[in-house]
């Protein structure tokens, strides 16, 4: 299986709404990635988790907060997002971090297309 | 920050022509990938070049790393409707941006029938 998985694949929510993005594989990697894309645009880095913790946040509002249960899942919880918050957003795994040895091939899932009101 | 152009930002040709795509900066590489993004969908890993000089074929695409590890191309022979898409390169960085891929600000290529 070499696929990352998203769900929803649209969402539509309010600015007072919470909601959450979740993000799925069963590759065995150890690293896997929040990025948030413009249209038009090249994906942007949110967050980095390594064997589940988090490694790097790239400095992303806390109105966004991340989650890793599990080595398999990530999840993206959203609570009082602005409508320029709109996008697409991507989960990414790899097979570690920062991939020392390798060369950080990422596998990117479908995204969620995310509309604020 | 190391800076990163690819260019051309847009390009829309006819089915059957070729394209070229760059990617350039003044930075020394460990390597470099190229991705590409259909409507819809996430970027998928088309190559990963490492070595200075080489190149790699993928079908009708030929991607090549510069001498320096500066620099890249991707190539696309008799471009066909689902080749449309948004290539991405994306160096691998070091310094203290290490592991992170930094990707190129992409070329939007529409080939139409």
């Amino acid at each position: 299986d070499t696929e990352v998985t998203q769900t929803p694949k649209h969402l539509v929510m309010g600015m007072t709404n919470k909601k959450s993005l979740k993000c799925e594989q069963h590759m065995g990697h150890r690293a896997m990635y929040w990025y948030k894309q413009k249209a038009k645009k090249p994906p942007e880095l949110m967050f980095v988790y390594s064997y589940e913790k988090l490694s790097i946040n790239e400095s992303v509002p806390s109105r966004f907060s991340p989650e890793c249960p599990n080595s398999s899942l990530l999840n993206l919880h959203l609570h009082a997002l602005q409508p320029e918050d709109s996008a697409l957003y991507l989960c990414a795994s790899s097979h570690s971090w920062p991939g020392t040895g390798s060369h950080n091939e990422q596998f990117f899932g479908p995204g969620t297309r995310l509309t604020v009101l | 920050t190391q800076l990163l152009e690819q260019s051309p930002q847009f390009l829309s040709i006819q089915e059957g022509e070729n394209l070229t795509v760059y990617c350039n900066s003044s930075s020394v590489f460990s390597s470099l990938q190229w991705y590409r993004q259909e409507p819809g969908e996430g970027p998928v890993l088309l190559v990963t070049v490492v070595t200075g000089g080489e190149v790699k074929k993928l079908k009708r695409l030929t991607f090549q790393f510069g001498d320096a590890r500066k620099d890249s191309s991707l190539h696309i022979t008799a471009a066909q409707p689902g080749d449309t898409g948004l290539y991405l390169c994306a160096p691998k960085v070091g310094g203290t941006s290490y592991g992170k891929l930094t990707f190129g600000q992409g070329t939007i290529l529409t080939v139409h029938p």
